[in-house]
């Protein structure tokens, strides 16, 4: 069966960096692309960024670009994305989720990344 | 950027009724690519329907959706007690941060 899995929940102090693994199975890799998309506490659904794991093509919300990063590592089907200059407004669950055609179909359960001084 | 925006924000419904959640595109969404997702607290979003129509496997026949250009909607035909949640809409015609609309909850009556 599909799965996402992603790894654990991480605290960061302001200005430092996070990186969030997603770990899949269940389904050729290389067939769909991976989104990631955040949730603030209490707050609602914003996407984040995508990529193509048969080439590795990313694309990211404006919002993001130029401290966001998204990478795939083929040999283990993982997803990761790096997240950097981190700011208390950055707190927030943090998914990956298979497209298909666009909407995302498996999802992760989550990683909560807390940044706090 | 499109702009998505929900109606209503909060819908308090009883099990049994039919309810209605209506989305609206700040442009219109080209290809009909547009989906539904229900969110229940500490859980991730689960997809329900699909470019605009197509509902995802698995996913009880109560729910539908319809709708082209600026205004999709999803109903619920029967609610069921399962069916408590939050649900949100997404274009995903052009890719930003603002994708996804801000989401409706649907609370018990």
């Amino acid at each position: 069966q599909v799965q996402l899995v992603q790894s654990g929940a991480e605290v960061r102090k302001p200005g430092a960096s996070v990186k969030i693994s997603c770990k899949t199975s269940g389904y050729t890799f290389t067939n769909n692309y991976v989104h990631w998309v955040r949730q603030a506490p209490g707050q609602g659904l914003e996407w984040m960024g995508i990529i193509n794991p048969n080439g590795g093509k990313t694309s990211y919300a404006e919002k993001f670009q130029g401290r966001v990063t998204i990478t795939r590592d083929t040999s283990t089907s993982t997803v990761n994305i790096y997240l950097s200059s981190l700011e208390s407004d950055d707190t927030a669950v943090y998914y990956c989720a298979r497209s298909i055609g666009g909407a995302g179909d498996y999802w992760g359960q989550g990683t909560l990344v807390t940044v706090s001084s | 950027d499109i702009q998505m925006t929900q109606s209503p924000s909060t819908l308090s419904a009883s099990v049994g009724d039919r309810v209605t959640i209506t989305c609206r595109a700040s442009q219109s969404i080209s290809g009909g690519w547009l989906a539904w997702y229900q969110q229940k607290p500490g859980k991730p979003p689960k997809l329900l329907i699909y470019k605009t129509s197509t509902l995802q496997t698995g996913v009880p026949s109560r729910f539908s959706g319809s709708g082209s250009g600026t205004e999709f909607t999803l109903t619920v035909s029967s609610l069921q007690p399962d069916d408590f949640a939050t649900y949100y809409c997404q274009q995903y015609s052009t890719y930003s941060s603002e994708c996804f609309a801000q989401g409706t909850k649907v609370e018990i009556k």
